[in-house]
């Protein structure tokens, strides 16, 4: 099992450009999530999902959207990019107690 | 919003000596868990508590769970370098939303050889 992998490792965005963060999980796990890790600041929860086709907002939510077509599979898409939005973004699955997570995605906004 | 406070922020100290680091909130989480992360890497669940005053033992590393679920503590002993990382509590919601996790800060350990 690959468990949870997280594409692209690093990107490098100007202000207003869009882009999709992929994240995909084998261990056929219901409950997926997308963190944002600042330094210093922890984990904090961007949108989560329960189940395919069900998603909802977390702390952190807004210059954000997510889909969840799949069991599988849980892009998270910013749009407008900001400078605020440069931070280490982890997704992770879940069976509704333990999460595993993926590698990361650092993203820098300029 | 449930919060949860780690602390000390940062702890380096000399291979072979012992310590403890705390988490705590004025909330009751259903479950508390622990992992590490390593620089450039995606935290790993270390263990989950569910019980109040529960301890759990992993090699070197002891977890306890408050009697009241509202504070852990990890306790480590004859630190390596091998346990240099990031520590992060995470609690579950109570009222059975497990599927929730609010994570505290973390303390970010260096056991230095």
């Amino acid at each position: 099992n690959a468990g949870v992998t997280q594409t692209p490792k690093f990107r490098i965005l100007k202000i207003g450009q869009s882009m999709t963060l992929q994240c995909a999980q084998d261990m056929n796990h219901n409950y997926m999530y997308w963190y944002r890790q600042d330094p210093g600041m922890g984990l904090k929860l961007i949108y989560y999902s329960v189940g395919a086709g069900i998603t909802d907002k977390g702390e952190v939510p807004n210059g954000y959207n997510v889909s969840r077509s799949t069991t599988e599979d849980f892009p998270l898409r910013l749009e407008l990019a900001a400078p605020s939005q440069t931070s280490v973004y982890f997704c992770a699955s879940s069976t509704g107690y333990e999460q595993y997570f993926g590698p990361g995605t650092r993203l820098t906004v300029t | 919003t449930q919060l949860l406070e780690q602390s000390p922020q940062f702890l380096s100290i000399q291979e072979g000596e012992n310590l403890t680091v705390y988490c705590n909130s004025s909330s009751v989480f259903s479950s508390l868990q622990w992992y590490r992360q390593e620089p450039g890497e995606g935290p790993v669940l270390l263990v989950t508590v569910v019980t109040g005053g529960e301890v759990k033992k992993l090699k070197r590393l002891t977890f306890q769970f408050g009697d009241a679920r509202k504070d852990s503590s990890l306790h480590i002993t004859a630190a390596q370098p091998g346990d240099t990382g990031l520590y992060l509590c995470a609690g579950g919601e109570s009222g059975g939303s497990n599927y929730k996790l609010t994570f505290g800060k973390g303390t970010l350990l260096t056991v230095n050889p």
